[in-house]
């Protein structure tokens, strides 16, 4: 069972623009919920997390929202940079059990 | 700072030869992740270590697979026997404290089965 599903699969942004990467959740016990990075060759590194208590999250250009109702969060990425191009993913998990439930990925090329 | 370290890089060997996969976590960390990465199914959780003690092993495919943590500084992650299914993009990762810290990834070991 699919507990995080992230779209777009892929996503092609003009330097400059936005990108938008969207999760959503089905169980509702999850209360912390990062995004990570990862180039070619690499592991995922860390980029931003937030838990459900507040509504959005800013890091430099940055940014989470997320709809506890709804249960979705998503990723904008506020002017897109080629090197921002890698696999991004969504993550949650419950406080205490620390395991980290991924989404699927999505592989962002911003073109120059 | 040193991060996690993974070893080897890459690893090609036979159908049902014994394959270990071994991890250094960062200094201090007392939690240690096994996960495997392939496109078909992402990044799996397969184990995890609180303070060398397997809390979640629920990820662990089968039986052929096996992992330990000796001391707070080295675990591995073993296949015997591997199968060509087994080939994926195993990684580690280590987080400190309690509650909900970074998990810190190594680069992986790439693995393929003939």
């Amino acid at each position: 069972q699919q507990q995080v599903k992230q779209s777009p699969q892929s996503l092609i942004v003009q330097k400059g623009g936005i990108s938008i990467i969207n999760c959503a959740y089905e169980n509702t016990a999850f209360d912390y919920f990062p995004w990570y990075q990862q180039f070619p060759g690499k592991g995922p590194a860390l980029l931003i997390a937030i838990r459900p208590d507040v509504s959005e999250k800013k890091e430099g250009r940055f940014t989470i929202s997320f709809n506890k109702s709804a249960k979705q969060f998503s990723l904008h990425i506020m002017d897109s940079q080629p090197g921002d191009s890698a696999t991004y993913f969504c993550a949650a998990s419950i406080t205490g059990r620390r395991a980290l439930t991924f989404g699927s990925g999505t592989r962002l090329q911003v073109q120059p | 700072d040193a991060g996690v370290i993974q070893s080897p890089r890459h690893e090609v060997t036979e159908m049902g030869q014994e394959v270990t996969l071994r991890c250094k976590p960062i200094s201090g960390h007392n939690s240690l992740f096994w996960y495997r990465q392939t496109m078909m199914r992402g990044l799996e959780l397969l184990i995890y270590f609180n303070n060398n003690v397997p809390i979640d092993d629920s990820g662990m495919p089968e039986d052929r697979f096996s992992a330990k943590m000796p001391n707070a500084s080295f675990s591995t992650l073993k296949i015997q026997p591997s199968e060509p299914r087994d080939s994926a993009v195993y990684f580690c990762a280590s987080s400190q404290g309690q509650g909900n810290q970074p998990q810190h990834f190594g680069d992986g070991t790439r693995l393929s089965i003939l």
